[in-house]
């Protein structure tokens, strides 16, 4: 079965640092999404990505995180200077189309620990 | 408060048991999806509701639009079905991916 995947699955970096989490969506899927989830907290939306832009972003998402689809099959998303409190598991995830209809199929995730 | 609520937050129960995780939500949605999140993290899309019912294998999903609740049941419970349970709802307006999800239901089911 096609899967979304992740990588890394788990990356270590110094506050201030510069991250890069990588997702290659299911290949016939037109829309992505970003979650995070702080280790024991629920997950929470962070972007949607249709059509070389974002579509949605929730307050979470502030000038310090950035998405791009820079080739034809990854979707990547940048935390510019990364703080103590970006330490949490990093989910991609995408869907066929758009509408609430559709099946939204998620990645195994990324854990981002910031020291 | 919390606009989606999930019911137990924890679950323990004996192989072979029936089992239902209930979501209760405070919010006009388009959707509702139940998600399994294993032990690993990675989190997996079990179902996807906006009336009636479904079922897959030993798993059924329904939900109630007017009294904003859903359920998931789980028949013959098995050990392998040991994992975080989340209700997730799509709200009106915005973008699909734009969910607001429950706090997660631990099931631990015993041999």
């Amino acid at each position: 079965e096609p899967e979304v995947t992740q990588t890394p699955s788990h990356q270590v970096t110094q506050m201030g640092q510069e991250v890069i989490l990588r997702c290659v969506p299911i290949s016939n899927h037109l829309y992505f999404y970003w979650y995070r989830q702080i280790l024991g907290q629920k997950v929470e939306f962070l972007v949607s990505f249709y059509n070389n832009e974002i579509s949605e972003k929730s307050e979470i998402f502030d000038d310090q995180f950035s998405v791009e689809r820079p080739d034809g099959s990854n979707f990547t998303l940048k935390i510019r200077s990364t703080k103590l409190e970006d330490s949490a598991m990093y989910f991609c995830a995408s869907s066929v189309q758009g509408g609430s209809g559709n099946t939204i199929y998620f990645g195994e995730g990324s854990w981002l620990t910031v020291v | 408060k919390n606009e989606v609520e999930q019911s137990p937050q924890n679950l323990t129960a004996q192989e072979g048991e029936f089992i239902t995780i209930n979501c209760s939500y405070s919010v006009g949605i388009s959707a509702l999806h139940w998600l399994q999140q294993h032990p690993g993290g990675g989190i997996v899309s079990l179902f996807m509701l906006s009336s009636g019912k479904k079922k897959h294998g030993r798993l059924i999903a329904t939900i109630n639009i007017q009294e904003k609740h859903s359920s998931l049941h789980i028949t013959a419970s098995h050990p392998r079905d040991s994992a975080v349970y989340i209700c997730a709802v799509k709200k009106y307006g915005g973008s699909q991916g734009n969910l607001i999800f429950g706090k997660g239901t631990k099931l631990s089911v015993k041999p």
